[in-house]
């Protein structure tokens, strides 16, 4: 069974630097063709793709928050780690990790962990 | 970046009906779509992926269609604990999902 939690501040002030984890068990990133993502939700809204790490070290980032974040991986720990600099009340969302899963060239996300509510105020 | 649009943003309707929830892509994204379920408080949860194929779990009156940039979300007879919001996610290439469509009851 495939299980992600995510960990990390409640709150952050306007323009410091988010950093979250998500820490997994029931399959390793080590492994072909897997792949962690982070998805994010504002109140209300919609979801948000922001990256993704696969097996081999390759990252993936939102094109629109590139310059922020920043994405690692600990394979020994089954740990991802997200981080996103100069955090803005607009960033109040629910931070969401999930499992990349795939079958030849199609992939999808699958499970997901609980979710985080991240709020960025002063 | 791929834009999804989803229709419609909000639908009611009854136990029983059959829904249809339509998600179009900016370009063709062949059968790289899958189908989320959400509902308040909790995190998406998978339904359909690779445009038609059903999650192990997921009731079978839910089904999924498409190709190229139109596909459909179809519940065959709503049930209670289906009213929820639904999103699509296009996985062709960096993923980007749909604004949702939620489905309230009538």
């Amino acid at each position: 069974q495939i299980t992600l939690k995510e960990s990390g501040p409640t709150l952050v002030k306007p323009t410091q630097t988010l950093t979250l984890t998500c820490t997994f068990s029931g399959f390793s990133l080590s492994t072909n063709g897997v792949g962690v993502g982070w998805i994010r939700q504002p109140p209300g809204k919609a979801l948000e793709w922001l990256a993704l790490i696969y097996w081999d070290d390759d990252k993936r980032y939102s094109p629109s928050l590139k310059s922020r974040l920043t994405i690692t991986k600990d394979t020994s720990k089954n740990q991802v780690v997200l981080t996103m600099t100069n955090m803005d009340p607009v960033d109040t969302a629910t931070y969401y990790c999930a499992h990349r899963n795939w079958d030849q060239l199609l992939n999808w996300f699958d499970p997901w962990g609980q979710g985080t509510l991240v709020t960025v105020s002063s | 970046d791929i834009q999804m649009t989803q229709s419609p943003s909000s639908l009611s309707a009854s136990v029983g009906d059959r829904v249809t929830i339509t998600c179009r892509a900016s370009q063709s994204i062949s059968r790289h779509l899958n189908w989320y379920q959400q509902k308040p408080g909790k995190a998406p949860k998978l339904l359909i992926y690779a445009a038609s194929s059903l999650q192990s779990g997921v009731p079978s009156r839910f089904s999924g269609s498409g190709s190229g940039t139109d596909f459909t979300l179809t519940i065959s007879s709503l049930q209670p604990e289906d009213f929820a919001t639904y999103y699509c996610q296009q996985s062709y290439s960096n993923p980007t999902f749909g604004q949702g469509t939620r489905l309230e009851i009538k």
